[in-house]
């Protein structure tokens, strides 16, 4: 019930593609969705966040497609940039757990190609 | 600082050793988590405390595991008798109330030898 589902484990994208990560989850009390962006060594960042009342959020080349009825969401990533690489986190948090703490996916490690 | 600050960036410890992590959290940020993160998984989340009192104690592994927050601020993580299987990265995250915009630390690279 609490578990959300990331694949794939791994990516390979040109330069200029689109990279597409995919999660699922179980639990119907999760009301938000964010994706982080990890770099080696470094803390997971925040990237983009959404709410199951809207179907699709873009900030820039980052764009998360949310299906309710479905239990999935996603992360596109327009252009990829060599920049990119890194290893992308989905997540979900429930406001009926006080501590809104993070369900996280197990991530995904992205290559963008020059 | 502007951001969450962890120390030491790097531990190695001897097993059976007593570790102390560290977290020094965006200032005014009521809420603070830690979560651990082993090679190659997903993070994994430990214990959250909102001011000094931690309502959710429900991810810490086992009682060799415990935390405190002092002044609402500064949090230390204790490791106690550790065990290799204790190697990983120990983040903390912060948040002005629970949940939205968590900000993480760059996390303690713990190895246990």
């Amino acid at each position: 019930q609490q578990q959300v589902k990331q694949s794939p484990q791994s990516l390979i994208v040109q330069k200029g593609g689109i990279s597409i990560i995919n999660c699922a989850y179980e639990n119907t009390a999760f009301d938000y969705f964010p994706w982080y962006q990890q770099f080696p060594g470094k803390g997971p960042a925040l990237l983009i966040a959404i709410r199951p009342d809207v179907s699709e959020k873009k900030e820039g080349r980052f764009t998360i497609s949310f299906n309710k009825s479905a239990k999935q969401f996603s992360l596109h990533i327009m252009d990829s940039q060599p920049g990119d690489s890194a290893t992308y986190f989905c997540a979900a948090s429930t406001p009926r757990d006080s501590s809104y703490k993070l369900i996280f996916g197990s991530g995904t490690r992205l290559l963008v190609r020059p | 600082g502007a951001g969450v600050s962890q120390s030491p960036s790097n531990k190695v410890t001897e097993k059976g050793k007593d570790v102390e992590l560290r977290c020094d959290p965006i200032s005014g940020h009521t809420a603070l988590y830690w979560y651990r993160q082993s090679l190659g998984q997903g993070l994994e989340f430990l214990i959250y405390f909102q001011g000094n009192s931690a309502p959710d104690k429900s991810g810490l592994p086992s009682d060799r595991f415990s935390a405190e927050r002092t002044g609402g601020s500064v949090s230390t993580l204790t490791i106690q008798r550790t065990q290799q299987e204790d190697s990983a990265v120990y983040l903390c995250a912060s948040s002005l109330v629970g949940g939205n915009r968590a900000f993480f630390g760059q996390g303690t690279r713990l190895t246990v030898v």
